[in-house]
């Protein structure tokens, strides 16, 4: 099956910007989604397609995608965005199945 | 408001079955398929099992393929999960979560709080 890479953990200042990555082979044919999970609660959907968000996630959230990589943005970092993101996409070598990647730690300065 | 409820976790030994619900609220279920994924403690997420909205499709993970299986009452509003033949490997808090398709792409847009299973000696 195919496999999406992350960075397990970046930082980020209150009020800047923090950009976190997902590589895997399956990005070239597939858009990512990203989760956004706190501890102790269910994910939460921030990000999916091209650059779209679900009603109620908060405009600093976007994304981009080149290649076999994708990305979101966090631009204004708040205490309230400090989680652990996943990205996710349907898998390259088996139809309908689906991968996530290993997760990223946002910590908020 | 749209919400979904997970129930049928527990402690069970090696080798044993479960089976996991999931009931909704406040959609049309018939019109989505569903999606079930885990989450090991301490652990990142992973997909499972997937089934399309009539319920006559369905896929799996290779991790849990000829032991799992996904199904769905669309009378009653229910998704299913069956774990047989259970593994101190499928212990996790398990979601299930609503599968949307878009324009171009999809993804899971509502999430349960999940139910967790604990596979122990």
């Amino acid at each position: 099956s195919s496999e999406l890479t992350q960075d397990p953990a970046v930082s980020v200042a209150l009020g800047q910007t923090v950009r976190i990555t997902c590589q895997g082979d399956s990005l070239r044919s597939y858009y990512a989604s990203w989760y956004q999970q706190k501890p102790g609660q269910a994910p939460l959907l921030v990000l999916y397609g091209k650059n779209n968000r679900p009603a109620g996630i908060p405009a600093r959230f976007s994304g981009s995608s080149s290649g076999n990589a994708a990305s979101l943005t966090i631009t204004g970092a708040q205490a309230e965005d400090e989680a652990d993101y996943y990205c996710n996409s349907r898998d390259n070598s088996a139809n309908h199945n689906y991968v996530f990647g290993s997760g990223t730690k946002v910590t908020v300065l | 408001e749209v919400q979904l409820l997970e129930s049928g976790g527990g402690v069970v030994h090696p080798g044993e079955s479960l089976r996991l619900s999931c009931i909704d609220s406040g959609f049309f279920f018939t019109s989505y398929a569903m999606t079930w994924i885990r989450q090991a403690p301490g652990k990142g997420l992973e997909w499972v099992a997937g089934i399309s909205e009539s319920g006559d499709i369905t896929y799996y993970a290779d991790s849990v393929k000829g032991r799992f299986t996904i199904s769905r009452d669309n009378l009653n509003n229910k998704l299913f999960l069956q774990l047989n033949s259970l593994r101190a490997e499928d212990a996790a808090l398990y979601y299930c979560a609503r599968h949307t398709y878009f324009d171009d792409s999809s993804a899971f847009d509502i999430w349960g709080p999940g139910t967790m299973v604990t596979v122990s000696s």
